[in-house]
């Protein structure tokens, strides 16, 4: 099946860091989405990416279907206390499954 | 209240037990999921349901049991509890975006433990 890589599975930052996660797969797919899952709830859609290239901003979030159309990146800027949280990319399938990665726990140190 | 809601939260079981999660819609989504949450594995999609009265299998189904008799409801029942169906369990329900991608909302999750 699809595989979606992300790493590393822990991030540790300070309080007004920026911070740069990203995702890979083995494919190439036409979707890329970020989910955030803050501790205790269920996931949550940040940003959704449909085009190679895209740059998409939401707030201090920023993320980029890469060019090859199997990567995306999400970068988060001046991290806050409610940015911890565990960090999913996903790809879009067929009968509206999604394939999610491992997800990425980041942490921030005030 | 509108949204997606799950019921229980919290349930603690013991081996061999019955038990049933239940999930509930008011947006009349025509796609709904359940995935289990493990450390290390992330989300795994355990059975889906594209419309009323037609399921399918995910990546790990086995020991579970669906049903969806009513658009808004999508139950999962376990049918035999093991200690291995210790997990977080998510529902979700999907909607075409504009571009026709179907973005998945998801419920706060129920924390299962079977002892």
């Amino acid at each position: 099946g699809q595989q979606l890589n992300q790493s590393p599975q822990s991030m540790f930052i300070q309080e007004g860091e920026d911070v740069s996660m990203n995702c890979t797969s083995s494919s190439i797919f036409n979707t890329w989405l970020w989910y955030k899952q803050d501790p205790g709830e269920g996931p949550v859609l940040l940003i959704a990416l449909y085009k190679a290239g895209e740059l998409t901003s939401n707030g201090r979030l920023t993320a980029q279907f890469g060019i090859t159309r199997k990567d995306s990146f999400l970068n988060i800027s001046a991290s806050i206390p409610s940015d911890v949280g565990i960090y999913f990319c996903a790809l879009a399938g067929a009968n509206s499954k999604l394939t999610f990665g491992k997800g990425i726990t980041l942490s921030v140190r005030p | 209240d509108a949204g997606i809601t799950q019921s229980p939260r919290y349930k603690i079981t013991e081996t061999g037990r019955q038990v049933t999660l239940m999930c509930h819609q008011t947006w009349s989504h025509s796609y709904m999921f359940w995935y289990r949450q493990d450390l290390g594995h992330g989300l795994r999609l355990i059975y889906y349901s594209a419309a009323a009265d037609i399921t399918d299998k995910g990546e790990v189904p086995d020991g579970y049991v669906v049903s969806r008799s009513k658009t808004e409801n999508f139950p999962l029942t376990l049918e035999s509890a093991t200690r291995s169906q210790t997990s977080v369990y998510f529902c979700a329900s999907s909607v075409g975006d504009r571009a026709g991608v179907n973005i998945q909302y998801f419920g706060a999750g129920t924390r299962l433990s079977v002892l």
